[in-house]
Parts: structure tokens; C-alpha cells; sequence
């Protein structure tokens, strides 16, 4: 299952809402996580099944979506939000992830 | 608590061997699924395989298949990632990542390794 995501980069300012999408190849119901990456760590897991924020996640990040089209929304973006933003689907073997969302702050 | 803590950065020689490791803690290493994931430089996660340590179960994608090995070992809680002839484009980070058990099938991931640096050059 081909993931893909846009933008490609997403430049916004500190408060500003954060819309990021993923389109699946197939449906893939809502096994469908979400990551986040900042320059030089290991990604952190933020949403999984389409809309459960993992612990410790703050509020400001929400899922929507199932079946083929998914949405990550940051409500208020924080400067510590940049970063790159993935989605990874776990219904179907391979597991396969999205090709990255760079937001830019 | 749980951690997956990876093996350190390894420098190597094209045609050389390498075994890295990721070990588990703060659960039941054999219930619960481990994935190893390829960020070329710049790039974006390429999954590689995934392995149930319980049964042994493990599955490659596609691009991955004949290239490396995978593997764990139970009784000291880590999961291997193994080559038997390094390429220079091998040259990436590896992190391991868990994933809880559906019913035959890895389900949601959740903790991530913090990952180890391969370097592959003459």
C-alpha cells in the first residue's frame, strides 16, 4: 500500500493551524498512525488508529480520516512542533510509511 | 518503563558483516512486535521487516527481502538486524520500533529505539 502525503513543506507561523494529509492506495480502515520527527532524533509515535493520540501527546494534535484519506491537524502550531510528520499505515503487510510532511515554522 | 535501547554507530568496510541489536525492556519482549526501519540521510523511513520474537514470525518488504536478516533472541529481550556483505548504500540510520500484536498481524506501533548509524565506506 503506497502512502502518500502533502505538502511536500508546510511553512507556517506559531499559532497558525496545521493541516497535513495522507492518501492511502487502498483502504487501510483506520490503521493509520502518525509520527513525528525532529532533526537529529528518533521519530516519536503522535496518533494511531487514525485518531488516538498516543501518551503524553498534547491536545493541540488531532486524527481524522479512514479508508484512503487522512488528516493531521495542529491547532496552534508551537516552535517546537517543526519537524517532519509521518504516516504509516499497519493494516497490510509490508507496513509502509508516507514520504514526510516538513513543517516549517 | 518501557525502552528500546539500540547498539552503538558502527564504521565498516564494503563486503564486510554486520549484526546490530535492539534490546527490549519493561515488558514482554516476546509479545509484541519489532520492526526495523532505514532513514537514509535526508530521506524519509523505509520499513525493512518486522519480527514476532514469540514465534519467530518475520515478514520483509519487498525491497528488503534477500538483502538482510532479522532476527531475536528471547531469552535476552533483543531483536538483531544483520547483513552479510555491507553495500555503501547501506549507509544509513536504523531504528527498531515496537508494534503491538493484532490477531496474526503487527497492529498499532507505539516506542521507537533511538537508533544507530551505520557507516559504510572503503
Amino acid at each position: 500500500i503506497v502512502l502518500t502525503q502533502s505538502p511536500g513543506t508546510l511553512s507556517l507561523s506559531p499559532g497558525e493551524r496545521a493541516t497535513l494529509s495522507c492518501s492511502a492506495s487502498h483502504s487501510v480502515g483506520t490503521y493509520l498512525a502518525w509520527h513525528q520527527q525532529k532533526p537529529g532524533q528518533a521519530p516519536r509515535l503522535l496518533i494511531y488508529g487514525a485518531s488516538s493520540r498516543a501518551t503524553g501527546i498534547p491536545d493541540r494534535f488531532s486524527g481524522s480520516g479512514s479508508g484512503t484519506d487522512f488528516i493531521l491537524t495542529i491547532s496552534r502550531l508551537e516552535p517546537e512542533d517543526f519537524g517532519v510528520y509521518y504516516c504509516q499505515q499497519y493494516s497490510t503487510s509490508p507496513l509502509t510509511f508516507g514520504g514526510g510532511t516538513k513543517v516549517e515554522i | 518503563e518501557v525502552q528500546l535501547v539500540q547498539s552503538g554507530a558502527e564504521v565498516k568496510k564494503p563486503g564486510e558483516s554486520l549484526k546490530i541489536s535492539c534490546m527490549g525492556s519493561g515488558y514482554d519482549f516476546t509479545t509484541y512486535w519489532i520492526a526495523w526501519v532505514r532513514q537514509v540521510p535526508g530521506k524519509g523511513l523505509d520499513l525493512m521487516g518486522i519480527i514476532y520474537p514469540g514465534d519467530s514470525d518475520t515478514r520483509y518488504s519487498p525491497s528488503f527481502r534477500g538483502q538482510v536478516t532479522i532476527s531475536a533472541a528471547n531469552s535476552i529481550s533483543t531483536a538483531y538486524l544483520q547483513w552479510a556483505s555491507l553495500k555503501a548504500s547501506d549507509s544509513a540510520m536504523y531504528y527498531c520500533a515496537r508494534h503491538h500484536s493484532g490477531t496474526w498481524n503487527p497492529d498499532r506501533p507505539d516506542y521507537w529505539g533511538q537508533g544507530t548509524l551505520v557507516t559504510v565506506s572503503s
